[in-house]
């Protein structure tokens, strides 16, 4: 069973603050991650994709990686209420019939008060 | 707005009725993919198509029946559905099945089971 692991909060931060999202998953070979945001009932939102340890950066937003640790976080910089929804880890593990196939852990939900 | 259309956006059927939910992608993707969101839960893969070929049957009881008669144009059939089944249907696409390809949503299927 391939898991993946979000604190599911409520995250609640002021504006203008960063926020921090943490993400850890158990398939050592997983190639590919991904932080999808989600508003309330919307569906899912690409932010970021992530291949290569390290960090990257996208405007606001920033995903690091550390494959050793199979840890991915996604970091918000000056926040905004706009910012206010659930942020979805996902990674995506390779290998014969998985191929391709994205597993999802439960959600952050995250508060931006101002 | 995503390439990726979805209906009906709600949908309310009794245990013993028979409805069908549609996706569309217009993106000119290879892949397409149901997704099951439940309250409180990860989003769970149900099924994968790859060029109109189904590659993955994620154990879904066989009250779903998905329909995939060409790249862009994906169906889930449901039948004899339980009240458990009320949940949030996504269908997503990719470029292709692999693992790099990032996953775009659709709105999502909003299913109540009575």
């Amino acid at each position: 069973q391939k898991e993946v692991e979000q604190n599911s909060g409520p995250l609640s931060v002021p504006e203008g603050a960063i926020a921090s999202l943490n993400c850890t998953y158990s398939d050592r070979v997983s190639q590919s991650f991904f932080w999808y945001r989600q508003y309330s009932g919307k569906s899912p939102e690409l932010i970021m994709s992530i291949y290569s340890n390290g960090d990257k950066e996208d405007g606001r937003f920033t995903a690091q990686l550390n494959k050793a640790s199979q840890y991915v976080s996604l970091l918000i910089r000056d926040s905004q209420p706009s910012d206010s929804a659930t942020y979805l880890c996902a990674v995506n593990s390779p290998g014969g019939s998985t191929l391709g196939r994205l597993y999802f852990g439960r959600g952050t939900q995250l508060t931006v008060w101002p | 707005e995503t390439g990726v259309t979805q209906t009906p956006r709600h949908l309310v059927m009794g245990m013993t009725n028979k409805k069908s939910l549609k996706c569309e992608q217009h993106l000119g993707h290879n892949a397409m993919y149901w997704y099951k969101q439940s309250a409180k839960k990860p989003l769970e893969l149900m099924f994968v198509y790859s060029l109109e070929e189904r590659v993955e049957n994620n154990s879904v009881p066989s009250r779903f029946s998905p329909e995939c008669p060409n790249s862009s144009h994906l169906f889930l059939h449901l039948h004899t559905l339980q009240p458990e089944d009320s949940a949030l249907y996504l269908c997503a696409s990719s470029q292709d099945e692999g693992s790099t390809d990032t996953q775009y949503f659709g709105p999502g299927t909003r299913l109540t089971v009575l």
